[in-house]
Order: C-alpha cells, then structure tokens, then sequence
C-alpha cells in the first residue's frame, strides 16, 4: 500500500534561518506532489505542486522553493526565513488529479 | 476552479444524520464534486467524490443535484469523531486542489 511520510513533526527555527522540509512517498510511482501551507486560523494554501521529476510549479511566489530530486521525494526549502512562515506545512500525493493523500504535516514557529 | 458556497458552521446531534451543502454553480460539465474533510491538528483526508449520480461509500453519501449546481455531503450517523471542517471542491480540469473556508461542523454528545 502507498504511504508518505513527512518529517520533521514540529520545528522551531530563528528568523533569517534556512529551512528545509522532506517528503517521500513509497508504494507508487510517478505521483503528483504538493506542499500546502496553513497558517494559524487560516485555510490550507497550495503553495507548489510537481507532475514529474525536476518540474515543480509555483502557485505562491515567496521566499520558499521546491524540488523533486527523486521521484517520490519532494523538498520545499527557504534561505532565509520569515516570521510570516509559520505555519502548518503540508505534502500530499495523488496518483492524478484525484484521491490526494496528506502527510501528517510539519508545524513551523518562526521566532 | 469552479466557485463554491459552503456555509461557515454546522452544528449536529451525535447519532443523528448531517447533511453539508454546497453549491458550485458554475461548475463544468466534466469536472468531479470532491469533498475532503480535516480533523483538528491533521491534514486532510478523502471522503467521497462524484459526477452526476449519487455516491456512496463507507464514511459518507454524495447526493449531487440533477443541474450539478450544488451537491449535499451526508453522514448517516454523526459520532464525535467526525467533528471537523469540511471542503467541497469542484476543481477545473487536471488542476491541483485549491481548498477554500470548509463548513466547521461540531457534533454534540
């Protein structure tokens, strides 16, 4: 069966810190990939999403990136963090367009 | 994506059957109804998804209208464990999901 993982749970960073946050999938191949952002009392915010290997689509332009270097792994990173960055980040899979699964997420607090 | 219109709280009885509405007028001919709830401090997670007929499986029903304008989510029987807020999506094509405010639905022991 397909799983994800997402790591770390909670995270505690200064601002002007890098971050980088992973995801992997296992039990499927070629999956859709995304990382969603939920600030506190906010709705959940596509942030990047990738169809394939390399090709990573940016729906927020901000201080953040993605990559795929790896099939069923996908990476959203920063330089310099943000007070604004916190939140509770997301990754989901799906095998299309539909059935996404989420990770269980990691929780920011930029200070 | 197509606009939907969920209303902001509901609140439910435990045992007793709920029904979530939404309505996404502007909804294409082709495009899937979602729905996809999320339980305090998780991300969310699939429930039920439909295109003209209605839809059932083992957490939920999808009543969708004949017009495909709007679309009812319903829980049989509302235990405590299925407080959360839940989504409607109608999204347009082969887009990624884009969730909007969700109804909060609180069940009551």
């Amino acid at each position: 069966s397909q799983t994800i993982h997402q790591w770390p749970a909670t995270l505690v960073q200064p601002v002007g810190s890098p971050l980088s946050l992973e995801c992997t999938v296992e039990g499927t191949s070629n999956p859709n990939l995304y990382w969603y952002r939920q600030a506190a009392g906010r709705g959940l915010q596509l942030l990047f999403y990738s169809v394939g290997i390399g090709q990573i689509s940016s729906e927020v332009p901000q201080n953040l990136s993605a990559s795929r270097p790896q099939d069923r792994q996908f990476i959203l990173s920063s330089k310099k963090l943000l007070l604004s960055d916190s939140g509770f980040y997301l990754c989901a899979w799906s095998p299309g367009y539909y059935g996404y699964t989420f990770g269980s997420g990691t929780r920011l607090t930029v200070v | 994506d197509a606009k939907t219109t969920q209303p902001n709280s509901m609140e439910s009885n435990e045992e007793e059957p709920v029904h979530l509405p939404c309505n996404h007028s502007t909804i294409s001919g082709t495009d899937y109804i979602h729905w996809y709830r999320q339980l305090p401090s998780q991300g969310p997670e699939y429930v039920i998804h439909g295109l003209t007929s209605n839809v059932n499986n083992r957490m939920a029903s999808l009543a969708i209208a004949e017009d495909r304008k709007s679309s009812t989510l319903i829980l049989h029987r509302a235990t405590l464990r299925d407080a959360a807020v839940y989504y409607c999506i109608p999204p347009s094509g082969n887009t990624p999901l884009v969730f909007g405010k969700g109804t909060r639905l609180s069940v009551i022991a």
